[in-house]
This record gives structure tokens, sequence and C-alpha cells, in this order.
């Protein structure tokens, strides 16, 4: 069974500074999709970033980006110039790509970024 | 236009009752699941839905039945309910292909007392 490590319970960054959230991953698939999930106090559960792992490309989207290890089987989401808004559980997901309804989300234990003006 | 829309927001019960939670999505998907978010924000999957037929289901106790009329909707009802049911439950939907990322609703708080 597939398992998501995210080994920091919390982080913290100062408002327009950089942090990277860590993020590993335990499977034996060669094919399969990996995402950033962000959840402020809102509960609302916001999709942040995606990978494919067939692509060596980093996913980019604007500030977020990631760091996408394939060998060492490592996520790590980067984000720049942090702004306050950024304060939230981040969770890294798993998804596998074997079609016909086994496939599921398998989410880390998340990481709660607090942002310090 | 709510993506995925669950009800109620919040619900708080007694040990023992029967509650509901419903779920509809009106972004064409295919696929819906059920998520269980304990106490220490940790998710888990619960059920998965694909054109109203169950797909997985991860080891619930059976007091958990969802129910999916149709596609749009997938509802979940919890029978005696016990303390440690406290959680929030959150609904989801996919398209259903490994790509496809999931939509979540906004969550319910459900609070056994």
């Amino acid at each position: 069974a597939q398992t998501v490590t995210q080994s920091q319970p919390e982080m913290s960054v100062q408002e327009a500074e950089t942090v990277t959230l860590s993020c590993t991953y335990d499977t034996s698939e060669s094919d399969y999709y990996l995402f950033w999930y962000k959840q402020p106090p809102s509960r609302q559960m916001i999709l942040v970033i995606r990978q494919e792992a067939y692509k060596q490309q980093n996913a980019t989207e604007n500030r977020f980006s990631v760091n996408f290890q394939k060998a060492a089987k490592s996520f790590s989401l980067k984000i720049s110039d942090s702004q306050l808004g950024d304060a939230a559980m981040y969770f890294c997901a798993y998804r596998s790509f074997t079609q016909g309804g086994s496939e599921k989300l398998v989410f880390g234990k998340g990481t709660k970024l607090t942002v310090n003006p | 236009d709510t993506a995925v829309s669950q009800t109620p927001k919040y619900l708080v019960t007694q040990m023992g009752n029967d509650k509901s939670i419903k779920c509809e999505q009106n972004l064409g998907h295919d696929t819906m699941y059920w998520y269980k978010q304990d106490s220490k924000k940790f998710l888990k999957i619960m059920f998965s839905y694909n054109n109203k037929e169950l797909i997985i289901n991860e080891t619930v106790p059976n007091r958990f039945s969802p129910k999916s009329p149709d596609k749009a909707h997938l509802n979940l009802h919890i029978n005696s309910l016990e303390l440690g049911d406290s959680a929030v439950y959150f609904c989801a939907s996919s398209q259903g292909q490994v790509n496809s990322p999931l939509h979540f609703g906004n969550g319910t708080r459900l609070t056994v007392t």
C-alpha cells in the first residue's frame, strides 16, 4: 500500500520569505500523480499544485512550485514570497495511476504553516 | 455556483442517534468520495462511488452506509452514533481519471456527545 509522509508537523516563515514543505512517499508503481492541497482555517480543501510522475519537469503555479525527485520518492512544495493568506495546513497526496476502481487519494498527515508578519 | 456542496455544515447529536449527511456535485463528475478527517487532521478515505457503484470501502464499520441515488449525489448515513465518530466528514468528486484532482466540499463537522 502506498504511504505518504510529511515529516514537518509545523513550519513557520516570515512574510515575503520562501519556505519549503517536505513530502516523501512509498510506492512500487512507476506511474502516479502527486498533489498538494491547502486547508485554511475555513476548513476548505484547495488544490495547490499537481505533478505527473512521468513528467521530469517540476510543476509551477505562480508562487508555488515543487521539487519532484522520482528516484528519491520526494515531492517538496516551495512557496515563494509568502503571504499571510498562505497560512494553512498543507497536505501532500498520492494518487495511483491504475484505472478501474481502486484509485484513491492517499494523504500525508499535513504540515501546519504559519506566516509571520 | 458551489461545485461540491454538503449539508449540514455542523451536526451535533447524542450517542446512539442516526444521522445523515448529504452531498451533491454539479461538476458532471462520475466519481464521488467520502473522507473522514480526525482530530489530528488526518484525512482518510471511507468510500468511493463511480457512476453510482461502490468501488472502495475502506474497512468502515457497518454503521456507515453510503447511498448514491445518481452520480451527482452521494449521501452518508450513520447509525447508532458513537463518540469516536466525531470528526469532519468531507465529500469530494472527480472525473475518475487519475490525473483529475478531487474537488472537495466544505466539510461537515460532526460532534457526538
